[in-house]
């Protein structure tokens, strides 16, 4: 069953704490996405990676960290310098070549108390 | 810098009824622009997508429309049904950039 799995769905944190999302792509896909979602806004990038050990900031990448060491793996850090970390936190994955839609993860919903 | 402007924001229409969503972009060189509908609490799908090489696309009940000149592009949703209901977001993205830039979303309502 392919697709991208983003887990947990809900994760709670203290502030001051770091705190890792995971995203894991089965699609072969090269490229890979995190997006941060507030309500009533679009979606903001926050870093992507268009191949292994290799990714560029987005918009906000501010507080944010990332790795590429597997092609199927992209996990984001929100480490204790993001000021509102508390979000919806959405995965994405794409080819490089042809095609270029993004297939989206499930979305996690990180809050920092 | 690269913008994606959506209208409306908000959008309610009754059952049955159409419904149109409205996008424009400022960087003339996107050629590729998807719409995703997410449903809440869930990741975006796309529904349907369009390139600049082409200047309508259909699906069944769902449209999109391209107008380079005027750098907008739209989405048609005839004979809608309450589970139509969702948010929908917009984006556009040039080739070989990998990125996509996202409009605000529109919350559709379908009443019953």
């Amino acid at each position: 069953d392919g697709g991208i799995t983003q887990s947990p769905k809900y994760l709670f944190r203290k502030e001051g704490q770091n705190v890792t999302l995971s995203c894991e792509q089965n699609l072969n896909h090269d490229a890979m996405y995190w997006y941060r979602q507030d309500p009533g806004q679009g979606l903001r990038l926050i870093y992507y990676s268009q191949i292994v050990n290799d990714f560029q900031k987005g918009d906000i990448a501010e507080g944010y960290s990332v790795s590429r060491e597997k092609k199927e793996s992209f996990p984001l850090t929100v480490t204790s310098a993001q000021k509102n970390p508390t979000a919806f936190y959405l995965c994405a994955s794409a080819m490089t070549s042809g095609s270029y839609e993004q297939y989206f993860g499930p979305g996690t919903r990180l809050t920092v108390t | 810098g690269e913008n994606v402007e959506q209208h409306p924001s908000t959008l309610s229409v009754q059952e049955g009824d159409s419904a149109v969503i409205k996008c424009t972009y400022s960087d003339s060189a996107s050629n590729y622009f998807p719409w995703y509908k997410q449903e809440l609490g869930k990741g975006p799908q796309l529904i349907i997508d369009i390139r600049s090489n082409v200047g309508e696309k259909k699906d069944q009940r769902i449209a999109v429309t391209l107008n380079k000149t005027a750098k907008h592009f739209s989405l048609h949703i005839t004979e809608t049904q309450p589970e139509d209901s969702a948010v929908y977001f917009c984006a556009g993205s040039t080739s070989g950039t990998y990125k996509y830039i996202f409009g605000t979303g529109t919350r559709l309502k379908v009443l019953a």
